[in-house]
């Protein structure tokens, strides 16, 4: 049964646009939401979160958008840069994103210069 | 930021074997850590919690004597997969709770790839 679910293995933006990877789950419990980026043979590191209480955070280039009613979440790059390209796994958490985490399959994303 | 180092990134064995994956918080103390493991296009999926000085809490269907988990510092957490067989092939990923703000205090190590011959 997975819970949270991220539909597009993949996804290739051109550089300077905007990336749109999306996230969908089934738990209503959740109440803290994760992104996750992970360069090859790395761990994944913290990108930025958001709690149910809020629809939007935002951080420099990244911003994660919350809506509870369709259980989706999304996490908007502007602009791509090469850097980017990574993979990028959603999470949630039932206890402020501390604890357990269920994560998605990912998403591979290519910037293209 | 905190580093979380995991050994080996990866290791072949033979089935029936057992092998040993460490999970070190170079620079923190953790006092709790997580295991993960990941099979080929799934998600990563919570093995079991791993809680300095005390046993660890596994998930459902994980089976605690075939995954010895051992806690015995603030800054090791162990995990042991014994009497390897091929079904067991997958990437394991540590990660301790370490400084930082709500939802960042998770730091990850780089995973430990094992293929069961």
């Amino acid at each position: 049964d997975q819970q949270v679910k991220q539909n597009s293995p993949s996804l290739s933006v051109q550089e300077g646009r905007i990336s749109i990877l999306n996230c969908d789950y089934t738990n209503s419990m959740f109440d803290y939401f994760l992104w996750y980026k992970k360069y090859p043979a790395e761990g994944p590191t913290f990108l930025i979160s958001i709690s149910s209480i809020k629809d939007k955070n935002e951080d420099g280039r990244f911003t994660v958008f919350l809506n509870k009613s369709a259980k989706h979440l999304s996490l908007h790059i502007v602009p791509s840069q090469p850097g980017d390209s990574a993979v990028y796994f959603c999470a949630a958490s039932e206890t402020n994103g501390n604890e357990k985490l269920t994560f998605g399959t990912g998403t591979r994303l290519t910037i293209i210069p | 930021g905190a580093v979380v180092s995991q050994h080996p990134s990866w290791v072949i064995c033979k089935s029936g074997t057992s092998v040993k994956i460490e999970c070190r918080s170079l620079d923190f103390q953790a006092t709790t850590m997580f295991w993960y493991r990941q099979f080929p296009k799934q998600s990563l999926m919570l093995m079991a919690t791993s809680n300095e000085g005390s046993k660890a809490t596994y998930e459902q269907g994980v089976e605690k004597d075939k995954f010895l988990i051992n806690h015995a510092s603030l800054t090791l957490s162990t995990l042991t997969v014994t009497s390897a067989h091929p079904e067991d092939s997958s990437f394991y990923i540590c990660s301790a709770r370490g400084p930082g703000g709500v939802g960042e205090k998770l730091f990850f190590g780089s995973g430990t790839q094992l293929s069961v011959l």
